[in-house]
This record gives C-alpha cells, sequence and structure tokens, in this order.
C-alpha cells in the first residue's frame, strides 16, 4: 500500500524566511509524486509533478524537488500569500490513484 | 473554462440522516474522483470513476456510502444513514483521464454530523 509522510505539521515562518518542506514516501514504483497547495475553505490546487529522482520543478517562489525516497518543496523568501497548507500525494505504478499525505501548514508572518 | 462545480457547499443533519451531494467535472474531463477530507488530514479516496463505470470504490464504506455517475458527466454521492464520524468535506476532482495525477478538484461540501 501507498504511503505518504509529511513534515513539520506546522511551520512558521517570518517574511523573507527560507525554508524547506518534506514529503517521505513508500510506494511500489512510482508513476509520479504531486504537490498541491490548499487554502482554507477551498479544493487543493495542483502545483507540480515530479516523475523521477532528479527532477526539479519551480514556480515563483517554490522549488520542488526528488529523490527515490523524498521529495522536498522549498520557499525561498516566503510572503504571507504562501501562507495555506502544502500537500503531497504519490501515484503508483500499481494504482491509477493518487495517496495523500496529511499537509504541512505554512503560516507566513509579515 | 469552468471548474469543478460542488453543491451544497454546506450541510449540517442530525445522525441517521441521509445526504447527498452533488458535483459537476470540469467538461471533457473522463475521470472523476470523490474524496474524504476529515479536518487535520489529507484527502482519501472514495469512489473513482472513468466515465460511467467504477474503476475503485475499494475505500468506500459501502454499506452507507453510495455514488453514481449517469451518462458519465455529473456525480452524486449519498450517505444514508449519516454517523458522527462522516463529518468532514467532501471533495470531488476531475481529470482527463485515469492515471494522470493532475487533479482539478471543486470546493467541498462541508459536512456536520450532530
Amino acid at each position: 500500500e501507498d504511503q505518504v509522510t509529511q513534515s513539520p505539521e506546522a511551520l512558521r515562518l517570518q517574511e523573507g524566511e527560507s525554508s524547506s518542506l518534506n514529503c517521505s514516501y513508500t510506494v511500489s514504483g512510482l508513476r509520479g509524486l504531486f504537490w498541491y497547495r490548499q487554502d482554507p475553505g477551498k479544493g487543493p490546487e495542483f502545483l507540480f509533478t515530479l516523475y523521477s529522482a532528479g527532477e526539479e520543478k519551480e514556480k515563483e517562489r517554490l522549488k520542488a524537488t526528488l529523490t527515490k525516497k523524498e521529495s522536498f518543496l522549498h520557499i525561498t523568501a516566503p510572503k504571507p500569500e504562501d501562507s495555506a497548507t502544502y500537500l503531497c500525494a504519490v501515484q503508483g505504478t500499481n494504482a491509477g490513484k493518487s495517496t495523500f499525505g496529511d499537509g504541512t501548514t505554512l503560516t507566513v508572518k509579515p | 473554462e469552468a471548474g469543478v462545480a460542488q453543491s451544497p457547499r454546506y450541510k449540517i443533519i442530525e445522525k441517521r440522516q441521509s445526504v447527498a451531494f452533488w458535483c459537476n467535472p470540469i467538461s471533457g474531463h473522463a475521470t472523476l474522483y470523490w474524496y474524504q477530507q476529515i479536518l487535520g488530514q489529507g484527502p482519501k479516496l472514495l469512489i473513482q470513476f472513468q466515465n460511467n463505470g467504477v474503476v475503485d470504490d475499494s475505500q468506500l464504506p459501502k454499506d452507507r456510502f453510495s455514488a453514481e455517475r449517469l451518462k458519465g458527466v455529473d456525480s452524486t454521492l449519498k450517505i444514508q444513514p449519516a454517523k458522527l464520524e462522516d463529518s468532514a468535506v467532501y471533495l470531488c476532482a476531475s481529470s482527463l483521464r485515469t492515471g494522470t495525477g493532475e487533479l482539478f478538484f471543486g470546493e467541498g461540501s462541508r459536512l456536520t454530523v450532530l
């Protein structure tokens, strides 16, 4: 069974203070690893797909990286509008469904 | 492009009552998903449709939950009878096809069971 563990559960940063979120996963054959952003009262919004170890994707202040066992979401010089819950999901080659972690709630203070 | 539409946004019921949620996916998306998200947790897949056929319903509590996607477009998720532990947000998502991980989610239907 596919498993995803995200850490930390919550992260509080000052504006401009860079940090990273971790997503550890167990899957039999990785088809893809996905990052989503979820704002309070909203559904998750797709950010990135990573397919293989060594791959990186960037979008504004966010950069996602992937190894064989984990993925990191690096946030550079965050702003208050980056405050949200960030969800990681994996899809194995044996299943057509995505398994989600419980997310990291990021709060960026001005 | 219109997003995934869900209704109602909020519903409060007593335990043992029934409730139904509706979802209209993005036009042209063949795959539709219902997820349950309990407060503080990630979404958990309940059921996945490819057009109007069920692909995966292994996590659906079939004694009380049912779902259908007639005509391969919109879908309804029903809970009968509801239990206290069913309090959650029910998220509908769609994708172009099965196997793609880029899911487009609706805003969800928040259920409170008293």
